[in-house]
C-alpha cells in the first residue's frame, strides 16, 4: 500500500521555539493532505486541509498564525508550531489522499497516515 | 454531541471470545465509514471499510445501519495481537475523516 512518512517522529523543544514537522507521500501524489493532532486518550482531531499551491484550511479554533502549513508539492507538507507552549505538546500525525486512487468515489477514497510526530515542549 | 461516539471501554474479554463494538454517527450526510485501528503510540491503520450490505474479513465483521446511523464491528475468536484501540471512522464529500473517540479491547490470555 501506499507510504507517508512523517519526520521527526518525535521531538522535544523548549517553550517559545518552533518546531517544523514534514509529511511526505513517497509513492503516490497527493493534492490534499490533512492534520490532525490526538491528545491522550482522546480521539485524533482535525487541524487543518492543507492543499497542494494554495492556503490551508483551517478548523475551527485552530490559530493559522500558530500553526503554519505550507503544501509546496504533491509529494510534500510541512507543519510548522510557532512559539511552542507546553499545551501543544501532543502527537500530530498528517494524512494523505492519493490522487488517483478510487476513482472519485467517496466510497473508495483512501487516505494513507503517517507513523506521526511526538511533540513535547518544556 | 460529538459527530461520532463510541463506547471507551475497555473490553477485557479472554482469547478466543467474540466481542462487538458499536458506533453511532451523528451526520446523516455521511458517505463512508472504516473501522481504524490504532495501538498505543502509533498512527491509526484501516482495519476495513464498512459497507451498507455488511462485510466480512477474516475473524472480522462489519456492520452499517443507515437508518439508525449505527456501525458494528464483531471479532469473532479473538486473538492477544487483537488488543488495540479500535476507532470508528466517518467520510463526507471526501473531506478529512471524522474519528470516535476509539473503544480499547484488551485480550487476556
Amino acid at each position: 500500500g501506499a507510504v507517508v512518512s512523517q519526520h521527526p517522529s518525535w521531538v522535544i523543544c523548549k517553550s517559545g521555539t518552533s518546531v517544523k514537522i514534514e509529511c511526505r507521500s513517497l509513492d503516490f501524489q497527493a493534492t490534499t493532505m490533512f492534520w490532525y493532532r490526538q491528545f491522550p486518550k482522546q480521539s485524533l482531531m482535525l487541524m487543518a486541509t492543507s492543499n497542494e499551491g494554495s492556503k490551508a484550511t483551517y478548523e475551527q479554533g485552530v490559530e493559522k498564525d500558530k500553526f503554519l502549513i505550507n503544501h509546496a508539492s504533491l509529494t510534500l507538507s510541512t507543519l510548522t508550531v510557532t512559539s511552542a507552549h507546553p499545551e501543544d505538546s501532543s502527537f500530530y500525525i498528517c494524512s494523505a489522499r492519493d490522487l488517483l486512487a478510487g476513482g472519485g468515489s467517496a466510497s473508495t477514497d483512501t487516505q494513507y497516515f503517517g507513523p506521526g510526530t511526538r511533540l513535547t515542549v518544556l | 454531541r460529538k459527530e461520532v461516539e463510541q463506547d471507551p471501554g475497555p473490553f477485557n474479554v479472554p482469547e478466543g471470545a467474540t466481542v462487538a463494538f458499536n458506533c453511532t454517527y451523528s451526520n446523516s450526510a455521511s458517505q463512508s465509514f472504516f473501522w481504524y485501528r490504532q495501538d498505543c503510540r502509533k498512527e491509526p491503520k484501516l482495519l476495513m471499510s464498512v459497507y451498507s450490505s455488511g462485510n466480512e474479513d477474516g475473524r472480522f465483521t462489519a456492520q452499517l445501519n443507515r437508518a439508525s446511523q449505527y456501525i458494528s464491528l464483531l471479532i469473532r475468536d479473538s486473538k492477544l495481537s487483537d488488543s488495540a484501540t479500535y476507532l470508528c471512522v466517518v467520510n463526507r464529500d471526501r473531506r478529512a475523516l471524522t474519528f470516535g473517540s476509539g473503544t480499547r479491547l484488551q485480550v487476556q490470555p
